[in-house]
């Protein structure tokens, strides 16, 4: 059973495309979110939502736009890709909202490479 | 200077080698955490220190505070360790997490 899951585990695109990532965890957890792993393998956090809503939203372009259809979903949407949008996405749950690290559970990440 | 660092960067060792990774931050911190990424991407929580020392099998984590400075030690170490190692600091007075690039580990047999 996975936990935390993301699709498309790949996914190649060109500039200026719109894409979405999918997350959805199967753990009951109230809270979600969303990091980008840079090719530095420095890790930010992006957004984090709790019971579907909106709670961090860290310095992001507008092009990224989070959605939560539900608690067990939060779905990342991007809008005009560039290429600096070139990195790993990571999904992660945790029980509550405020939870550290050692408490969150990570999808297996997304590999967005923008051409 | 990035307020996270690790070293070394890299690193190559054989099968059995006590191995000791390190990480040094800037900044006030309210708790460290120890993240193993595997080569197929996916990250697990090792530790979560705020003072002391944490053994876990045969991972050990040590943290001074005064010295803003924490080790990961792994003895006898085993090819399934070869991994990236990622510290990562909780900031004291917010919710920022602030990580480091990561130590590449290949454990040869």
């Amino acid at each position: 059973d996975t936990a935390v899951s993301q699709t498309p585990k790949y996914l190649v695109t060109q500039m200026g495309n719109d894409k979405s990532i999918k997350c959805e965890q199967n753990l009951g957890h109230d809270t979600m979110y969303w990091y980008k792993q840079d090719s530095k393998k420095f890790l930010k956090i992006m957004f984090s939502y709790n019971n579907k809503e909106l709670i961090i939203n860290e310095t992001v372009p507008n092009r990224f736009s989070p959605k939560s259809p539900d608690k067990a979903h939060l779905n990342l949407h991007i809008n005009s890709l560039e290429l600096g949008d070139s990195a790993v996405y990571f999904c992660a749950s945790s029980l509550k909202q405020g939870a550290g690290l050692e408490t969150q559970y990570f999808g297996p990440g997304t590999r967005l490479l923008v051409l | 200077k990035n307020e996270v660092e690790q070293s070394p960067q890299n690193l190559t060792a054989q099968e059995g080698e006590f191995i000791t990774i390190n990480c040094s931050y800037s900044v006030g911190i309210s708790a460290l955490h120890w993240l193993q990424q595997h080569p197929g991407g996916g990250i697990v929580s090792l530790f979560m220190l705020s003072s002391g020392k944490k053994k876990h099998g045969r991972l050990i984590a040590t943290i001074n505070i005064q010295e803003k400075h924490s080790s990961l030690h792994i003895t006898a170490s085993h090819p399934r360790d070869s991994a990236v190692y990622i510290c990562a600091v909780k900031g004291a007075s917010n919710y920022q997490l602030i990580w480091g690039a990561g130590t590449k580990l290949i454990i040869k047999p």
